[in-house]
This record gives structure tokens, sequence and C-alpha cells, in this order.
């Protein structure tokens, strides 16, 4: 079975400061990550996948097999990074896709 | 391009009763995914369609849930009859069915439906 992990239901960081939104997965083969965004009253939209190895928004994610995580990172939060933000995995090729429950990312001013 | 459009946004019904919620993928995608979003969860997969075809209903409670795609392009998706816990949003969602190209796998999700069982 897959499993996705968010293990921070809310995150709360200042303006200007290092933002980490962490992320464990658990699935037998090679899968494929990626993190979806939900700003306020939006529909939930794709920031990054591993795949693509790209920054998004300054938001990097790094995918570490051994320790099956992928965390999303960005070095300097900014107000309207704050948002709802799901990990998420896919088995491969077009399956559904198996969500965390969501961290919720509020940067103070 | 068009997003992915669902009807109604919102629908309040009592338990036991019937409800059906309406979806339009992107045009040309031929892959249409139904999520259930319970308060405070990620999205479940509850079925996924390749053209009319079903590939994963797996988590799908089939013993009042039920799910169409007719013609490949839009969906359906039933409750009959409710019950309080069926309380989520119901998101839609579609992409391409070429996974060779990676970037064809983004799915893109309509807005939801939100559902109150009361």
């Amino acid at each position: 079975a897959q499993r996705v992990t968010q293990p921070e239901k809310l995150l709360s960081v200042f303006k200007g400061a290092p933002v980490e939104l962490k992320c464990n997965y658990s699935y037998s083969g090679s899968p494929e990550l990626f993190w979806y965004v939900q700003y306020s009253r939006q529909r939930l939209q794709l920031l990054l996948r591993h795949i693509s190895r790209e920054s998004i928004k300054g938001f990097t994610a790094d995918l570490n097999k051994g320790e099956t995580s992928f965390h999303l990172k960005k070095p300097f939060a900014q107000e309207e990074d704050s948002a709802m933000y799901y990990c998420a995995l896919r088995g491969g090729g077009a399956d559904g896709l198996t969500f965390g429950k969501g961290t919720h990312l509020i940067i103070q001013p | 391009e068009a997003g992915v459009a669902q009807s109604p946004r919102y629908k309040i019904i009592e338990k036991r009763q019937s409800v059906a919620f309406w979806c339009n993928p992107i045009s040309g995608h031929a892959t249409l995914y139904w999520y259930q979003q319970i308060l405070g969860q990620g999205p479940k997969l509850l079925i996924q369609f390749q053209n009319n075809g079903v590939v994963d209903d797996s988590q799908l409670p089939k013993d009042r849930f039920s799910a169409e795609r007719l013609k490949g392009v839009d969906s359906t998706l039933k409750i009959q009859p409710a019950k309080l816990e069926d309380s989520a949003v119901y998101l839609c969602a579609s992409s391409y069915d070429r996974p060779e190209y990676y970037m064809n796998t983004e799915a893109f999700f309509g807005q939801g439906t939100r559902l109150t069982v009361v």
C-alpha cells in the first residue's frame, strides 16, 4: 500500500525566513512525487514534481529515496506563499494520486 | 485553456437523499478522476476513467456511489442514499493519457462541489 505523511498540520513562519514543509512516503517501487498547492478560494494546482527538478516560485524539492522523503523548501518566505500544501505520490503512468493530509503554511508579516 | 468545470458548487441534502455531481474535463484529456476530500484530509481517489472505461474504482463505496462517463467526455458521480459521513468536497480532475511524456501526466483539478449532508 502507498502512503504519504505530512507531519505538520500547520506551519507558521515570518516573512523572509526559510520554509521547509516535510513529506515522507511509503511505496514499494519507484514513485513519482508531486507538491500541489491550494491558495485561498482557488483550485488545487500543481506546484512542482520531482522529475522536472525545477524551482517554481522559489520552491524546490529533492527526492531522497534513502529516507523516502520529498521535503519542500524555500529560502526566503513571502506573504503570498500562505496556502495549503499537499504532497502527493503516483505509482506510475497516469494512475491516480495518493495525497497527504496537507500542511497549512502561514507567512506572518 | 479552459479548466475543469464542475457543478454544482454547493449542495445541501438530507441523509438518505440522492445527489449527483457533474464534471466536464479539459478538452482532449482522456483520463478523468473523482476525488473525495473530507475536511482536514487530503483528497482521496474514488474512481479513475480512461475514455469511458473504468481504470480504478477500488476505493469507491459501490453500495452507494456510482459514476459514469458514457461518451468519454463528461462524467457524473452519484450518491444514493447519502450518509452524514459523505459530507465532503468532491473534486474532479483530468489529464492526458500519454504518460510517456511526463508533462502530460499533470492532473488539473476543478473547483470542486461542496456537499453537506444533514
